[in-house]
C-alpha cells in the first residue's frame, strides 16, 4: 500500500535554529514529490516538486532534497515567519497524490 | 486569476441534512479534486476529476457525490450529512500529469 509518513509531528526550534523535516515514502511508480505550505485557517500553499532522486529544489531558507527512500526539507536560520505546517505529498502511479500528515513547526524569536 | 474559490467558508448542518460545496477554478485546469482534512489524518482523496464529465472514487468517496458538468466547476454533495463528516473540506486543481496542485481556501464543516 502506498504510504507518506513525515515526522517529526512537531518541531520547536529557535529563530536562527537550522533544522530538518523528514518525509518518508512507500509507493510504486513514484512519479513526483511535493512539498506544501499550510498556515492555519488556510489551504495548502506549493512550494516545491522533486521528480527523481538526487535532485534538489531552495526557495530562500528552504531547501528540499530528495532520495529513492525519503525527502528532506531543510530550513536554515529560519524566522518566526516560517512557522506553520510542512506538508509533503507523492505522485503514485495513477497520477493521485498522496499525503503525509505533515510537521508543524514552530519558530521561536 | 483567482486561482481556486470555495464557498461558503463555514458551514453548519444538522445530521440527515444534504448540502453541496461550491468550487471553481479559473486556471483552465483539466484535473479536479476534494479533499477532506481531520486532525492527524493527513489530507484525504474523496473523489477526483480528470475532466468534464468524467469522475472517480478517491480514497474515502462514501457519503459524497460529485459531477462535472464543465471545466471551471466541480461541485462536492453531501447526500445525508453525518457528524463524522465534521471535516475541512479543500478543493484542489491542476493541469494533467503529476505538476503541481493549487489548492482553494477551505470549508469548514460542523455537523450536529
Amino acid at each position: 500500500e502506498d504510504q507518506v509518513t513525515q515526522s517529526p509531528e512537531a518541531l520547536r526550534l529557535q529563530e536562527g535554529e537550522s533544522s530538518s523535516l523528514n518525509c518518508s515514502y512507500t509507493v510504486s511508480g513514484l512519479r513526483g514529490l511535493f512539498w506544501y505550505r499550510q498556515d492555519p485557517g488556510k489551504g495548502p500553499e506549493f512550494l516545491f516538486t522533486l521528480y527523481s532522486a538526487g535532485e534538489e529544489k531552495e526557495k530562500e531558507r528552504l531547501k528540499a532534497t530528495l532520495t529513492k527512500k525519503e525527502s528532506f526539507l531543510h530550513i536554515t536560520a529560519p524566522k518566526p515567519e516560517d512557522s506553520a505546517t510542512y506538508l509533503c505529498a507523492v505522485v503514485d502511479s495513477s497520477y493521485k497524490l498522496i499525503f503525509g500528515s505533515g510537521t508543524r513547526l514552530l519558530v521561536r524569536p | 486569476n483567482a486561482g481556486v474559490t470555495q464557498t461558503p467558508k463555514f458551514q453548519v448542518l444538522k445530521t440527515g441534512q444534504s448540502m453541496t460545496l461550491q468550487c471553481a477554478q479559473d486556471m483552465n485546469h483539466e484535473y479536479m479534486s476534494w479533499y477532506r482534512q481531520d486532525p492527524g489524518m493527513g489530507l484525504r482523496l474523496i473523489h477526483y476529476s480528470v475532466g468534464a464529465g468524467i469522475t472517480d472514487q478517491g480514497e474515502v468517496p462514501n457519503g459524497y457525490n460529485v459531477s462535472r458538468s464543465t471545466t471551471e466547476d466541480f461541485p462536492l454533495r453531501l447526500l445525508s450529512a453525518a457528524p463524522s463528516q465534521t471535516s475541512v473540506y479543500f478543493c484542489a486543481s491542476r493541469r494533467q500529469g503529476p505538476g503541481e496542485q493549487y489548492f482553494g481556501p477551505g470549508t469548514r464543516l460542523t455537523v450536529t
